[in-house]
């Protein structure tokens, strides 16, 4: 069976500081793919960043940082210097083979000015 | 550009009501799901399908029929709703299940609340 953790329900910082959202997830395959995709208060789903199973290199995208690590089964994501646009609930997911997405419960993010 | 657009927006059904979630998209993708969404619970799988004539269900699929007759569109129906069934509801799609160059699609969601 494949699952996400999010163990983070939700956490609170100030403007500018620097959050890293965690993502553990639990495959038996050697193939997958792991997703993040944001949830801002206007409640559409927007898709952040896929990774694969066998890149295991770090992607950086302007504020947004995601570190996958398959040792520790983790692909954490990273904002630097928050701003209050980036509240919001923030999911990662996991798809292995031909299966659906699996989410993990969300993380909400609240960045207070 | 319309991706994947789902309606209606808002719905309040009584208990025993029956409706249609109504999803259709305009990206030939293959694959269309249901989720639905409760605090705390993130996003729970209802129903999928590969291909048009082709369903299965997902994690919470009790309650909830599917159908997909063409590639655009993929109706949720409840034939008898029930209070637990207060939700919002996303639909998405993507080129293939297994496509790895295909993230979901998202519509904007319809929240139900059965009374």
């Amino acid at each position: 069976a494949q699952k996400v953790t999010q163990a983070q329900t939700e956490i609170s910082v100030v403007e500018k500081e620097d959050v890293t959202l965690d993502c553990v997830y639990e495959t038996r395959d050697t193939t997958y793919y792991l997703f993040w995709y944001k949830q801002p208060p206007s409640g559409e789903l927007v898709f952040l960043i896929r990774r694969n199973s066998f890149d295991e290199q770090n992607e950086i995208s302007g504020r947004y940082s995601w570190n996958f690590q398959k040792s520790t089964s983790s692909f954490n994501f990273t904002i630097t210097a928050s701003q209050v646009v980036d509240s919001a609930v923030y999911f990662c997911a996991l798809r292995r083979g031909n299966t659906p997405l699996v989410f993990g419960k969300g993380t909400r993010l609240s960045v207070i000015a | 550009n319309a991706g994947v657009t789902q309606t209606p927006k808002f719905q309040v059904l009584k208990t025993g009501q029956s409706m249609t979630l109504q999803c259709a998209q305009d990206m030939n993708h293959e694959y269309m799901s249901w989720y639905r969404q409760d605090p705390g619970m993130g996003l729970r799988l209802i129903h999928y399908s590969v291909g048009a004539g082709i369903t299965d269900q997902g994690e919470v699929p009790n309650g909830y029929n599917v159908s997909r007759s063409t590639t655009e569109d993929f109706p949720l129906r409840l034939l008898s709703a029930a209070p637990s069934q207060t939700s919002v509801y996303f639909c998405a799609s993507s080129y293939s299940i297994g496509a790895n160059n295909s993230p979901l699609h998202f519509g904007n969601g319809t929240r139900l609340t059965v009374t």
